[in-house]
């Protein structure tokens, strides 16, 4: 099984600030079948990003991700006061196993 | 606009079963795969099954293999998931998710709390 590992595990920002968030597999991620997902409380999680480096329908473009192989990231180039959430990362090119890492909190410094 | 809402969630004793439902609404719900995701504050998320767009293709997780059994009804729009031998690790909140590029999940529906306690 994939292990992903995310970090930091908290990031304490302010609006206006560069968030950047790291995910990290234990083997390759074939086709770097890497997505990135925002959940915010009380919500379901939200697909940011696909095929790491897509962006899904409606995302705004200071959502950024890259990466390949074993190290992904995701970037907020400007936050908003909306983008203060928890992240995911998850891997899907490993079928039928789908792992989920356990998330990087970004809140409000 | 792409709707999936979940139900069946609720309280059940260790060794018990429930039947969760997801209807899907705003696309041609046949035309995709179809996932379920669960969520607890110990564990964070996991995958739970997977079934392919006219349901003869299922896959688990090894956590679920065996007592969880996904299925889907193209003509009712709907998804499923029975749930059988629940055990208390089963308590979370459960998704019902659609099968985006090649594996992840595009859209979410909004849960459905799964309680396994005596």
């Amino acid at each position: 099984e994939i292990v992903l590992t995310q970090s930091p595990g908290t990031l304490s920002l302010s609006p206006g600030e560069r968030a950047t968030l790291s995910c990290r597999a234990t083997q390759s991620i074939s086709r770097n079948y890497l997505a990135w997902y925002q959940q915010k409380p009380g919500q379901a999680p939200r697909l940011l990003i696909y095929g790491a480096s897509s962006r899904a329908t409606g995302i705004p473009d200071r959502f950024s991700g890259s990466g390949s192989g074993t190290d992904f990231t995701l970037t907020i180039s400007r936050l908003e006061p909306e983008d203060f959430a928890v992240y995911y990362c998850q891997q899907y090119g490993s079928s039928p196993e789908v792992t989920f890492g356990p998330g990087t909190k970004v809140d409000v410094k | 606009e792409v709707e999936l809402v979940e139900s069946g969630g609720g309280l059940v004793q260790p060794g018990g079963s429930l039947r969760l439902s997801c209807a899907a609404s705003g696309f041609t719900f046949s035309n995709y795969w179809m996932y379920w995701v669960r969520q607890t504050p110990g564990k964070g998320l996991e995958w739970v099954s997977r079934i392919n767009r006219d349901g003869s293709t299922t896959t688990y997780a090894d956590s679920v293999t065996g007592r969880f059994t996904v299925s889907r009804d193209n003509a009712e729009n709907t998804l499923f998931l029975q749930m059988n031998s629940l055990r208390a690790e089963d308590t979370a909140v459960y998704y019902c998710t659609r099968g985006g590029d090649s594996g992840s999940s595009d859209y979410w529906g909004q849960g459905t709390l799964v309680t396994v306690s005596s």
